[in-house]
């Protein structure tokens, strides 16, 4: 067990539509990234979130947008839905990030079908 | 953009066999190189994080070594075991927020009994 606790494991919806992914990292990390697996590609870095504010970015769709709260939880919201967007979707959390020996602690993901 | 890469694409060897996989990354702008094994059904899980040229780590029969000038990384797992069988990850940050990881595409390892 990782410590990363991601909510719901599974998420089956239609085009269109939007849904949120839920993320609490490991007690006592600041940081918080978000990454996709898709049958096609690897596991590509979405974005980060450092104690609340936005620390990094990569390839994220404008459709996408992610926040970090006070308590450090954090959710990715997906909206306008499309087939390729079917993928697995991973949280993770570290210390802070600034560290080069800094691990990734991941979550154990939200599969997400879209149908 | 960072390229990533990762060989053999996929690998099964029998039980008690030794075995090994390559990670190849840019050298320049180096910052670390990290491994992780990801077992089906579960998440990704650190195994090492690498930021010294000739560092060499080791986790029980697992260990890796790395080469920033040369822009590669090894895995190797002596005496493979059926719980060895995972994908295993390597991933290199791009900048200066060390946990943006630019993965490669795996190396699928399975060991059979």
């Amino acid at each position: 067990d990782s410590g990363v606790t991601q909510t719901p494991k599974h998420l089956i919806t239609a085009t269109g539509q939007r849904v949120t992914l839920r993320c609490s990292p490991r007690s006592g990390d600041l940081s918080v990234y978000w990454y996709q697996q898709s049958l096609d590609q690897g596991l590509q870095f979405l974005i980060q979130y450092y104690n609340g504010e936005e620390r990094a970015k990569g390839n994220i769709l404008e459709r996408f947008s992610a926040q970090q709260f006070p308590d450090l939880h954090s959710e990715l919201n997906l909206s306008s839905l499309e087939l390729g967007d079917s993928a697995l979707y991973f949280c993770a959390s570290s210390v802070d990030g600034t560290a080069t020996n800094e691990k990734l602690f991941f979550g154990s993901g939200t599969q997400l079908s879209v149908l | 953009i960072l390229n990533v890469e990762q060989s053999p694409q996929s690998l099964h060897v029998q039980e008690g066999d030794s075995t090994n996989f390559t990670c190849s990354f840019p050298s320049s702008n180096f910052y670390a190189l990290h491994w992780y094994r990801w077992e089906t059904a579960k998440s990704p899980e650190a195994l090492f994080v690498m930021t010294l040229n000739g560092d060499e780590k080791k986790k029980g029969r697992i260990s890796a070594t790395l080469n920033t000038k040369e822009g590669y990384s090894y895995l190797y797992i002596k005496g493979s075991q059926p719980e060895d069988s995972a994908t295993y990850l390597c991933g290199q940050p791009g900048g200066t927020s060390y946990g943006k990881l630019t993965f490669g595409q795996g190396t699928i390892l399975t060991v059979h009994p």
